[in-house]
């Protein structure tokens, strides 16, 4: 069975630009939640959707966005990138809201 | 902001040995999960525990979740190298997210 799947896994930006990052879920999962890891340091929660309804929001700018698609998949979007946004963008999927299976993540450089 | 404190936070120590990695918090959480992060990777799932008091086993690693629910403790026996890596706690407040610790980033000598 296939994992969560991420892409790009890769990616570099420039400030001000605009990303989207997707997140293709476990099958049978319709959880989805978003975590931003700086080097370092843990995950830091930034959405979760569960049933294509936003469940949760962490503590991050309007910049941040997302959404979770009929098929459960989901994108993330960040607007007017800093170079602080650059950090590890993992996703996780899950049968439920407590269930957390990660994928690989995209590593996101903003130049 | 719930916040979990994982100790210590840097762990380097000879193939053989035995060590504990803990995560504390001042909040109660429904449950706990352990994942251990390669560089590069997504944390993958090591085990989650959900009644005070639990002890899980999973080969070398046993999880311990407090009696209060808001703490958690990994002890790895006879560690190898295969075990290096980052280890995170993270706790389940209601089941709408997910609080990570600091990690524990553990390097096994051959």
């Amino acid at each position: 069975d296939a994992g969560v799947t991420q892409s790009p896994t890769h990616l570099i930006k420039t400030r001000g630009q605009h990303v989207t990052l997707r997140c293709s879920p476990i099958s049978g999962h319709k959880s989805v939640s978003w975590y931003q890891q700086v080097l370092g340091q843990g995950p830091q929660f930034i959405f979760q959707y569960y049933e294509k309804e936003e469940r949760g929001r962490g503590n991050f700018p309007d910049r941040f966005s997302a959404r979770q698609f009929p098929n459960y998949s989901s994108e993330l979007n960040v607007n007017a990138l800093l170079l602080g946004d650059s950090a590890l963008y993992l996703c996780a999927t899950g049968t439920s809201p407590a269930e957390a299976f990660f994928g690989q993540g995209t590593r996101l450089t903003v130049v | 902001t719930q916040l979990l404190e994982q100790s210590p936070q840097f762990l380097s120590i000879q193939e053989g040995e035995n060590l504990t990695v803990y995560c504390n918090s001042s909040s109660v959480f429904s449950s706990l999960q352990w994942y251990r992060q390669e560089p590069g990777e997504g944390p993958v799932l090591l085990v989650t525990v959900v009644t005070g008091g639990e002890v899980k086993k999973l080969k070398r690693l046993t999880f311990q979740f407090g009696d209060a629910r808001k703490d958690s403790s990994l002890h790895i026996t006879a560690a190898q190298p295969g075990d290096t890596g980052l280890y995170l706690c993270a706790g389940d407040d209601t089941g709408n997210q997910f609080y990570f610790g600091t990690g524990t980033s553990l390097t096994v000598i051959p």
